[in-house]
């Protein structure tokens, strides 16, 4: 079974700029999390998503948005880049809301200069 | 506020047991205790999770104190490959923090 996957691997972005990060959860798996990890803050959870709806949210600002589609595969977008959005962002699928086994996908690093 | 808190760093030898020590003093008495580990370059992976009784699987241990306040996490034969930084989370709180790095030695 493919495990997860997140495209693109690395993205370079300039402030004021948005962008949108694509993940796809192992086959059958509905809930899809991500997270932010950076080397000050660690690792922190943002949303997580199940049957196209947001079901928890992290504390994060609203330019941090997501969407889940029909097929489970799932979207985070941020607007307005600010440096600290400097990050490896990941993605984490499970088979139910809130499971406790999450499978992590390799991430995305994403530059913002 | 941390919600656990862990050594920043631990040292083992290869094929030796490693106990690395988890504090969670503000637990809820429902709130479930959650080990990940993350190797260089790559996504988190899953250890173990517990409640109140001590938990084994095929990776390792998770030893659970009877006031759940803290917890230990168990690898009985640590290899190379262990090397790692160790998360305990707790699952209502799901803020990973900034781990124990793992270092084994030869």
């Amino acid at each position: 079974k493919a495990g997860v996957t997140q495209t693109p691997r690395y993205l370079i972005k300039t402030r004021g700029q948005q962008v949108t990060l694509s993940c796809s959860p192992i086959s059958g798996h509905r809930s899809v999390s991500w997270y932010q990890q950076t080397p000050g803050q660690g690792l922190q959870f943002l949303f997580e998503y199940f049957s196209e709806t947001q079901r928890n949210k992290g504390n994060f600002p609203g330019r941090f948005s997501g969407r889940q589609f029909s097929n489970s595969r799932s979207e985070m977008n941020v607007s307005t880049l600010e440096l600290g959005d400097s990050a490896l962002y990941l993605c984490a699928s499970s088979p139910i809301l809130s499971s406790h086994e999450q499978f992590f996908g390799p991430g995305t690093r994403l530059t913002v200069l | 506020d941390a919600k656990t808190t862990q050594p920043n760093s631990m040292e083992s030898n290869e094929e030796e047991p490693v106990h690395l020590p988890c504090n969670h003093s503000t637990i809820s008495g429902t709130d479930y205790i959650h080990w990940y580990r993350q190797l260089p370059s790559q996504g988190p992976e899953y250890v173990i999770h517990g409640l109140t009784s001590n938990v084994n699987n095929r990776m390792a241990s998770l030893a659970i104190a009877e006031d759940r306040k803290s917890s230990t996490l168990i690898l009985h034969r640590a290899t190379l490959r262990d090397a790692a930084v160790y998360y305990c989370i707790l699952k209502e709180d799901m803020r990973f923090g900034a781990g124990t790095r793992l270092t084994v030695k030869p």
